[in-house]
């Protein structure tokens, strides 16, 4: 299996900061990898797919880049509803794999 | 609009078998390059992919748990399946269904959840 490595686990950050997170697979997985937001109330939320193109209705502060194994996710102005747990997922080889998650927590 | 939700038992015992449905709305299993998947996640942990149906009936599971799974469909009625045999207290978590599409390679819509408790 493809072990996805996410970092970091919690970030603490501000209102209309700049935000990065990262998540690297134990081997290549030439972009397929996907991003998703989880809310406290369980509701998961697609952001991105394929490393870079944005899930439809998903805010332009929301960005993703990466290669090879290294992939990361980017929020350019944090918003109040943008608080929550991130997840990448490779779709590279089965069985899909999830990273353990991100907190992105208001400091 | 694409909705999906999860039904199940709630709670059950340790060996039994776990039935889950997700019914579905504003898209087919019939449809060249959909999919339904099930995904679960135990409390306070992470996502784990278990099991994946296709439009041509093709199936996937994931290997940790590939002989207690068993995915299944009824297309005409829109609706996904995932038994899961012999449960133990591990089993329990929110069960998730989502679409999968050919498309984005990805899960672009997700059903709520629904919780399931294995419990003596």
């Amino acid at each position: 299996d493809i072990q996805m490595t996410q970092s970091p686990s919690s970030l603490p950050a501000s209102l209309g900061e700049r935000v990065t997170i990262s998540c690297r697979a134990s081997q290549g997985i030439s972009n397929n990898l996907n991003w998703y937001q989880q809310k406290p109330d369980g509701t998961i939320k697609p952001l991105i797919y394929y490393t870079s193109n944005l899930q439809s209705g998903v805010p332009s502060r929301f960005s993703g880049s990466g290669s090879g194994t290294d992939y990361s996710l980017t929020i350019s102005s944090l918003e109040p509803e943008d608080f929550a747990m991130y997840y990448c997922q490779q779709d590279a080889s089965f069985p899909n794999t999830f990273g353990a998650g991100t907190k992105l927590e208001l400091k | 609009q694409v909705t999906l939700k999860e039904s199940g038992p709630g709670i059950l015992q340790p060996s039994q078998t776990l039935s889950l449905t997700c019914s579905f709305s504003g898209f087919s299993l019939s449809t060249s390059g959909i999919c339904v998947s099930w995904i679960r996640q135990p409390s306070g942990k992470g996502l784990e992919w278990l099991a994946t149906i296709c439009w041509e009936d093709s199936k996937g599971y994931n290997p940790s748990l590939k002989n207690r799974l068993t995915i299944s469909k009824d297309t005409s009625n829109n609706q996904a399946f995932l038994k899961i045999t012999s449960v133990d207290t591990a089993d329990t978590a929110i069960y998730y269904c989502a679409r999968r599409d050919y498309g984005s390679y990805s899960f672009d819509y997700w059903g709520q959840g629904v919780m399931v408790t294995v419990s003596s």
